[in-house]
């Protein structure tokens, strides 16, 4: 376990549907990411959070609405979705700005995405 | 833009011998460059941090290697096992450490 979880860990949605991704970490971390992993291309950075603000959006479509209420938790609102949107979307936290080697990134198991 | 290449997608090797993982970098001069593990279906793992000002890093059976002038990191791991069968992947990163660019990775097999 990295102390970071993710819910659902499978979902299947229609592309007129509405659903939510959930992460929550427990590692007391305060930056949070969302990354989309479709076969055979590398991890894509989505969105990062720092301390509950959004930071970075990397030029990802408003169909994908990310959510950070608090240091601990993210969600990924998703709506009208297409079929190439289906992957496996993982979440991670670090703590960035701390000295050493703390700029490492935990990640959640992925949530499996398939967009039918 | 920025471009993170990993030599091959994929590395076979016996069990025991060295195996030598390369990522080469363009456009970019990261502060850091990470190394993660991935097995499949589960999210990376952290393995080895190297800043910009360090050589070369070990853990364990683990080295970095970080060389800013060639723009390139190698990251080996001795007398390999089995169980180090997996995808590895590369990310440099910025000075705070929080824009990450993955590699597609380089998926190593250790056949006994």
């Amino acid at each position: 376990e990295t102390g970071v979880t993710q819910t659902p860990r499978h979902l299947v949605m229609g592309m007129t549907n509405k659903k939510s991704l959930k992460c929550e970490q427990h590692l007391g971390h305060n930056a949070m990411y969302w990354y989309k992993q479709s076969a055979k291309k590398p991890l894509e950075l989505m969105f990062v959070y720092n301390f509950k603000e959004q930071t970075e959006n990397n030029s990802v479509p408003s169909r994908f609405s990310p959510e950070c209420p608090n240091s601990s938790h993210l969600f990924l609102h998703l709506h009208t979705l297409q079929p190439e949107d289906s992957a496996l979307y993982l979440c991670a936290s670090s703590q960035p700005g701390a000295s050493g080697s703390s700029y490492e990134q935990y990640f959640g198991p992925g949530t499996r995405l398939t967009v039918t | 833009s920025q471009k993170i290449e990993q030599n091959s997608e994929a590395l076979n090797i016996q069990e025991g011998k060295t195996a030598t993982l390369t990522c080469n970098y363009t456009n970019y001069s990261p502060a850091y460059l990470q190394w993660y593990r991935q097995d499949p279906g589960r999210g990376p793992v952290f393995l080895l941090l190297i800043r910009e000002n360090e050589k070369e890093k070990r853990k364990e059976r683990l080295k970095v290697t970080f060389d800013t002038t060639l723009k390139q990191s190698l990251f080996h791991i001795t007398a390999s096992q089995p169980a180090d069968s997996a995808t590895y992947l590369c990310a440099p990163s910025n000075q705070a450490g929080t824009a990450l660019i993955f590699g597609k990775g380089t998926t190593l097999s250790v056949s006994s």
